[in-house]
Parts: structure tokens; C-alpha cells; sequence
């Protein structure tokens, strides 16, 4: 039972333009929300997390809304640059640091020149 | 700081070996995560550790133990390995809600 979902295998976006990664979840006690980057032979970074008391969090290039009526989330990258190509995680977790994260399978994201 | 370290890199053992995986938090992180990464997946919960007690695990099998130590480094063993089990595995370090990641084992089994 996939209870976080990342839908899309890959995406590929041209460099400067924007990429929307999408993530739907399933648990309705979920309550934090994280993105992971992941680069090959390297563990997943963390990128960007969201509490489900908030609909957005910016962090510079990087922005995360939560719509918790259709339990999805999204991240956005903007401008998009060919460092960015990695594949990205999407986690939840239920009532914080006590709770385990689940993710999804990924979605790996190639910037095109 | 050094980061969240792992060891060995990576690892092949064959069918019914037993493993020891081990993991060096971030300094300053109190608790320890443990994920299997299967190829194609995102990473799966094994276990987590705090205070030197298992606090949470996830849908593994008895044959996954693991134990956290005074320093807060740990270990994951795996016995009596089958196939299936050959996937990167994912230590990560936390003091808060967000993890951390090393930069994994590479485990074969053949």
C-alpha cells in the first residue's frame, strides 16, 4: 500500500523555466512533509520540508504548497538550473520527530539545456 | 562536521551470511534511522533508535536487528540473507524533524 505517491517517473524541464514535481499521500494523519534530492552514489539530501498548518514554505528557488483537502502536495523550482538534476523524494510523517517517513519512489527530474 | 558516515561502501555477501551495516550520526543527533532502498524505489523504514532502544520499525522480518550505542553510532545486522535483500541501505540522523542522510551500503547478496 504506496501511501505516498509521486506519480511521474521523470520529468524533463528546460533550463530557466519552471519544474513541478507532484506527490499525492493517502494518510490522513500525516502532518509534516519533507523533499528529498538525491544525486547517484550520494545519500538524499534534504531540500525543503512543510507542516500541514501551512499551505506554502519558500526557500529561495525552492517552494512547497500543501492542499490538504486533495492530500497533495507540489514543489516548485524556480529557475530551474542543470544542477537540479537528481532524483526527488517525496516523504511524510505523522506527529513529528517521533514518527517514521515514508516516501515515494521518486521522480528523477533531467534540466535540458 | 563530517556528516552523517557509513560503512563498508559496499558489500557482497552470499545467500544465508549474515551482515553487520554501521552508521556515524551527525554530531549533535540523538537518534538513528534505518531505510532499505530497493533499485527503482524510495527508501523504506527499517527500524529507528534513540536513547539506545529500537523506538519505531517498520514491516521488516526478525532477521533485520539493530543497536544504537552511548555515542549514538549504530549498527543494522541482517541474518540469514536471502536475494532480495541486496538494496542500498540508508542510515539517517536526526535531532529534529529533519533527517539526515549518509551516503548509504551497497549490500549484494549473490
Amino acid at each position: 500500500d504506496q501511501q505516498v505517491k509521486q506519480n511521474s517517473p521523470s520529468l524533463s524541464v528546460q533550463e530557466g523555466r519552471i519544474s513541478i514535481l507532484n506527490c499525492d499521500y493517502t494518510n490522513s494523519m500525516f502532518d509534516y512533509f519533507l523533499w528529498y534530492k538525491k544525486y547517484p552514489a550520494e545519500g538524499p539530501t534534504f531540500l525543503i520540508s512543510i507542516s500541514s498548518i501551512k499551505d506554502k514554505n519558500e526557500d529561495g528557488r525552492f517552494t512547497v504548497f500543501l492542499n490538504k483537502s486533495a492530500k497533495h502536495l507540489s514543489l516548485h523550482i524556480v529557475p530551474s538550473q542543470p544542477g537540479d538534476s537528481a532524483v526527488y523524494f517525496c516523504a511524510a510523517s505523522a506527529s513529528g520527530r517521533d514518527d517514521k517517513i515514508i516516501f515515494g519512489k521518486g521522480t528523477r527530474l533531467h534540466i535540458l539545456p | 562536521d563530517a556528516g552523517v558516515t557509513q560503512s563498508p561502501t559496499h558489500l557482497i555477501k552470499t545467500r544465508g551470511q549474515q551482515v553487520t551495516l554501521r552508521c556515524s550520526p551527525k554530531s549533535g543527533h540523538d537518534t538513528v534511522s534505518w531505510y532499505q532502498q530497493a533499485l527503482g524505489q524510495g527508501p523504506q523504514f527499517i527500524f529507528q533508535y534513540y536513547e539506545e532502544e529500537e523506538r519505531q520499525r517498520g514491516n521488516f522480518p526478525d532477521r533485520f536487528s539493530g543497536h544504537q550505542f552511548p555515542n549514538y553510532s549504530s549498527e543494522l545486522n541482517v541474518n540469514a540473507l536471502l536475494l532480495g535483500d541486496s538494496a542500498l541501505y540508508l542510515c539517517a540522523s536526526s535531532f529534529s524533524l529533519e533527517q539526515f542522510f549518509g551516503p548509504g551500503t551497497r549490500l549484494t547478496v549473490l
